[in-house]
Parts: C-alpha cells; structure tokens; sequence
C-alpha cells in the first residue's frame, strides 16, 4: 500500500511562481526523499532528509520536515518551465527487516507555464 | 558515470504470453530493486536484491512474476503468463550498499519499460 500521500495531486503556475507540494505518511522514518519524473521517463531523486533534521536546501528546493504530524513539504522556488513533471516523495520506514525499501506516494503533477 | 540501463524500452504482448525484462545497474551498486508503476500512480517496489541475494519481495506476485539477479550484477524480471492488470511501466533502480537507517540511500533509475498487455 502506499504510505505517502501527496497533496495537490496537481498544481499549475506560471513561470516565476514558488510550488508548494505536501507528502504526509503513517508510519516512523529513516528518511524522507523527494523524486521528479518527466513524462515517459524514470525517476530522477531530488533530495533526502533525515528523520532527525527539520529543513534541507538543494538550490531552488527546500524541504521541510516534521515527524510529529508524520508530514513533508517540497517548495520550488522562481518556477521554470522545465519543472514540469510529476513529483513523488518516498519514505524510507524505520524498523522493518527490510532496509533501504521505499515506498512512494501518488504524486503531484505540477505544470509550470511559461 | 553510466546510468541504470533497461531493455526493451516497449513491449506489446497478448494475455497469457511471456515476456522478461533486464536490467544493469549502475557499476558497483550492490542492490537493485524492481518496481511496478500503472499509470497515475507511484511507483510499487515488487522485489529488492543485495548483491544477488533476494531482500524484499513481499510484494511479487510468485504465481506469475519471477526475478533473479545472476553474479550480483544483472537482474531480469519475467511474468508468465502475462494478465491484462500488468500493464505498467517497470522500473528498475540501484544504489550503493542498502543499510537500515542510512542517509544515502538513494536511488538511481532506469528509463523504464512500459508493456502493454492485449
């Protein structure tokens, strides 16, 4: 079953513009990670952020994390039309015998208009 | 660097035929996973190998799908016989070393293959 649940599962903007997408999840965490895929194409990973940290930056990305309401959010900042893609987040569960294992949410389509 | 390669790119297939997928990971990259992902949704991780030792595959439906991942390297995922539900864009992923609770574990993915069963 899915674990992360992303929210708006679309989102349009004109270029310029910052999106905000929501990823919440159930169970306790190793890590938290954000991917982008382009039509027709795989996976590209965005970021990773541990269960002990509450915000990272990679360029026009930041991430937010908050363990106690089980939630994440990815901000893009000054949108481009290249952005556009559908984006996942991905939780790495804690505990398990399994390790490494992700299991991804629906997504969020985002269109960025130029 | 190369990349994760897969192939066939597209497959079109009847009900109830075979059909098997490969996958090379990235050089150096002890494990490999295979995912399912129907349209519109995430991806559903379906088998993960370590080295070429089999680590998850709560997920594979045994009836009909197989995977094996040959000298640590390689893997081919078949389905036989195939049912109109498998339609689907399988991917397939490595990363370095897979530890409980590390922060590097991520992963890198192939451009994926879509079938289409009729």
């Amino acid at each position: 079953s899915q674990q992360g649940e992303e929210d708006p599962q679309a989102l349009s903007i004109q270029e310029g513009e910052n999106a905000t997408m929501n990823c919440s999840y159930k169970t306790s965490i190793n890590n938290l990670q954000w991917y982008r895929q382009n039509s027709g194409r795989g996976l590209v990973h965005l970021i990773l952020i541990r269960s002990n940290e509450r915000e990272k930056h990679s360029g026009r990305l930041r991430v937010t994390l908050d363990t106690s309401k089980k939630s994440s959010s990815l901000l893009i900042t000054a949108s481009r039309a290249a952005d556009t893609a559908s984006y996942f987040c991905a939780t790495d569960r804690a505990g398990g015998t399994s390790y490494g294992k992700l299991t991804f949410g629906q997504g969020t389509i985002l269109t960025v208009h130029p | 660097e190369a990349g994760v390669a897969q192939s066939p790119r597209y497959k079109i297939i009847e009900k109830r035929q075979s059909v098997a997928f490969w996958c090379n990971p990235i050089s150096g990259h002890a494990t490999l996973y295979w995912y399912q992902q129907i349209l519109g949704q995430g991806p559903k991780l379906l088998i993960q190998f370590q080295n070429n030792g089999v680590v998850d595959d709560s997920q594979l439906p045994k009836d009909r799908f197989s995977a094996e991942r040959l000298k640590g390297v390689d893997s081919t995922l078949k389905i036989q016989p195939a049912k109109l539900e498998d339609s689907a864009v399988y991917l397939c992923a490595s990363s370095l070393v897979a530890q409980r609770g590390a922060s590097y574990n991520e992963q890198f993915f192939g451009p994926g293959t879509r079938l289409t069963v009729l």
